[in-house]
């Protein structure tokens, strides 16, 4: 039932991009995106419900494809406080139904 | 922006002992969770609440744990024989009603010697 989330990690130059996936064996409610940083609690970045929308949250966005049971996120010319741990959430059968998390990706984002 | 608070910070207890772990939710949330992490590890859930009674426990929350409501403020984790594994980061969480953003604590490291 655990999410899977690809890549485990990710090093990146600031202004490049990278794409963070998340992927459910089992049928999605909705998908929460979360980001940590070291020693810190995760910070909510935004939900997808079922239905193949996609949001935007600064040049972060995501997407939900509900066919694939699959989430992406998308970090655009990223900045140095992009640097964390990104964490997929997923819900099943209800909106205040428990999230499980995914493994987590580590990115880095150098200068 | 209201938050969830948690304290202690950091709790250091000796293996066998109890440990209550504090959580002050969101006023208007009526959702509340207890997730753990393991240094270096995903979040893992532990435990939901609502409406005065727990709605799920994962195979974690054995009989050592439990959780309790004592006023309309307070939500604790309780850990009655703290062992060595339960070392960890826990964070309490609340949502409000219809769903949305799980909001997160700042957590509580525990250490078990």
């Amino acid at each position: 039932q655990q999410p899977v989330q690809s890549p485990q990690a990710v090093i990146l130059r600031e202004g490049e991009d990278a794409v963070i996936n998340c992927s459910s064996s089992k049928a999605l409610y909705s998908v929460h995106w979360y980001r940590q940083k070291h020693g810190e609690a995760p910070v909510f970045l935004m939900i997808l419900l079922k239905g193949g929308e996609q949001k935007g949250h600064e040049k972060i966005s995501a997407s939900f494809n509900e066919k694939k049971q699959q989430s992406s996120l998308y970090l655009t010319a990223s900045q140095l406080s992009y640097s964390g741990t990104y964490f997929c959430g997923t819900a099943y059968g209800g909106a205040t139904n428990k999230l499980i998390f995914g493994t987590g990706t580590l990115l880095a984002v150098q200068p | 922006e209201p938050e969830v608070t948690q304290t202690p910070s950091h709790q250091v207890t000796q293996m066998g002992q109890e440990v209550i772990l504090r959580c002050v939710p969101i006023s208007n949330h009526l959702y509340f969770y207890w997730y753990r992490q393991i240094l270096g590890q995903k979040v893992e859930f532990l435990v939901s609440f609502y409406n005065n009674e727990i709605s799920e426990k994962s195979e974690i929350f054995d009989d050592q744990f439990s959780v309790e409501r004592p006023d309309g403020s307070n939500f604790t984790l309780k850990i009655r024989s703290t062992k060595l594994e339960d070392s960890a980061m826990y964070f309490c969480a609340s949502m409000g009603t219809g769903g949305g953003a799980l909001h997160f604590g700042n957590g509580t490291r525990l250490t078990v010697t």
